[in-house]
């Protein structure tokens, strides 16, 4: 149990272009969200936490006007890169805590690659 | 808070040895501790965790020690096999946000 499915798992965009990345919770349900962004050789950076039917919150230095986090329903959220640029191109990451999970581990999806041309 | 910009520091063990691989935690409110296990291409996979009213737990070949004083958690890795090759991260919590620690990339020579 506690699948978090990712899509897409990789894309290739140009640059100006805007990408959309899904979150699912398959058999959960997700009341908060997690988008990481992680550089090749370097550690998971939390981007924002979102919480169903409410804005997200983003970390210090992460621009919420270039990463737009919509987290609609209980099983779905969605992070957009507008206006991608070769800068952009990372592996991002999302994972999700159920309701009434407190203090458990999350649960992660498989990340997409995102590359900008 | 985050390692941010640091690359990973390597570890290299022989199959059979143990493994030791270390997390140096910033926020000393954080009450909640999970180490992660990520192989290339894919996202953090769960290996075991500890609250911070406990100094020690293990699991099927795995043992997480805890030590508050100096905000320090380790890993632990019996009997390490090829397939534990991978990067491992440490997370801490207060509950609301998950931090990573910088990772340590494991690598088991045959």
């Amino acid at each position: 149990g506690a699948v978090v499915s990712q899509h897409p798992s990789w894309v290739i965009c140009k640059s100006g272009t805007s990408v959309k990345i899904e979150c699912r919770s398959l058999d959960f349900q997700a009341t908060t969200m997690f988008w990481y962004r992680q550089f090749p050789k370097q550690s998971l950076m939390l981007m924002a936490t979102s919480n169903e039917g409410s804005k997200a919150t983003y970390e210090q230095g992460v621009e919420k006007d270039k990463f737009l986090i919509n987290h609609a329903s209980l099983t779905l959220s969605t992070l957009t890169v507008t206006s991608a640029h070769p800068e952009d191109s990372s592996f991002y990451i999302c994972s999700a805590r159920g309701l009434g999970e407190g203090n458990s581990p999350l649960h992660f999806g498989n990340g997409t690659r995102l590359t900008v041309t | 808070g985050e390692s941010v910009g640091l690359h990973l520091p390597t570890l290299s063990v022989q199959e059979g040895d143990n493994s030791i691989i270390n997390c140096a935690y910033s926020n000393s409110a954080s009450d909640y501790f999970i180490w992660y296990k990520q192989e290339s291409g894919k996202g953090p996979q769960f290996i075991i965790d500890i609250r911070s009213n406990m100094d020690k737990r293990q699991g099927q070949r795995v043992t997480v020690l805890l030590n508050k004083t100096v905000k320090h958690l380790s890993l632990q890795i019996a009997a390490t096999q090829p397939g534990d090759s991978a990067v491992y991260f440490c997370a801490e919590t207060t509950g609301n946000q998950f931090y990573f620690g910088t990772g340590t990339s494991l690598t088991v020579i045959p």
